[in-house]
């Protein structure tokens, strides 16, 4: 499968524990987003970050969350110390350039009890 | 921050009928993005509009683009029960894209 990969497909974490949600993306992609989805919301940008670096986080919380994306390896969504809010459904998508299109991946749907 | 609003926000068709999804925007942009997404699904990429006046069809969908207006159209021709789904249109403007709120499609047989 040559789409965007995330995993896990559901996280279930409990208040205070720590979330890690990973994502690779398209061979050859190094443009990755990361979105964050309500209930019948719309998506919100997080993240982007381009290998090794992060372009713009406007997007993300200034607390318990960070993003990398290593020269080697996925990229890393970390959510510390979950609280009940932060269940949602995660995307990540990737893009060869800038302005095209992204690819998501099929989500990680984080439950916090 | 750019704000994208669609309407309507849920839309009851029935099959063989047609119907228009709107999709306005605050600021000047020029890439417009519809996706399509499926109840616990991912998003998939429908149609990519880079110019004022740009129209795309793909079987019974199509998508244009008024970039003066700031507003962008998905319109529908004889709806099937296929095309139940979500709607959203994506806004690009620097290094973020911005979702609207998604049009929930449901076609009645």
């Amino acid at each position: 499968n040559a789409g965007v990969m995330q995993n896990p497909r559901h996280l279930v974490r409990r208040r205070g524990q720590e979330a890690r949600l990973r994502c690779s993306p398209m061979k050859g992609h190094s443009h990755v987003y990361w979105y964050r989805q309500l209930p019948e919301e719309g998506l919100k940008f997080m993240v982007y970050l381009q290998k090794e670096n992060i372009i713009d986080e406007s997007g993300m919380p200034k607390e318990r969350f960070s993003a990398e994306f290593p020269k080697e390896g996925p990229s890393i969504l970390r959510i510390q110390q979950v609280v009940r809010g932060d269940s949602a459904a995660y995307f990540c998508a990737s893009s060869l350039y800038p302005n095209q299109p992204q690819h998501f991946g099929d989500g990680t749907r984080l439950s916090i009890l | 921050e750019l704000k994208v609003e669609q309407n309507p926000l849920f839309l009851s068709m029935q099959e063989g009928k047609n119907y228009t999804i709107y999709c306005n925007y605050s600021t000047t942009s020029d890439r417009l993005y519809w996706y399509r997404q499926d109840p616990g699904k991912s998003l998939e990429s429908l149609f990519v509009l880079l110019s004022n006046g740009a129209v795309k069809q793909e079987g019974r969908l199509m998508a244009s683009l008024d970039t003066k207006a700031r507003l962008s159209t998905l319109h529908i021709t004889a709806a099937v029960h296929d095309l139940s789904a979500t709607y959203f249109c994506a806004v690009g403007t620097g290094n973020q894209f911005y979702f609207g709120t998604g049009t929930s499609l449901t076609v009645i047989p």
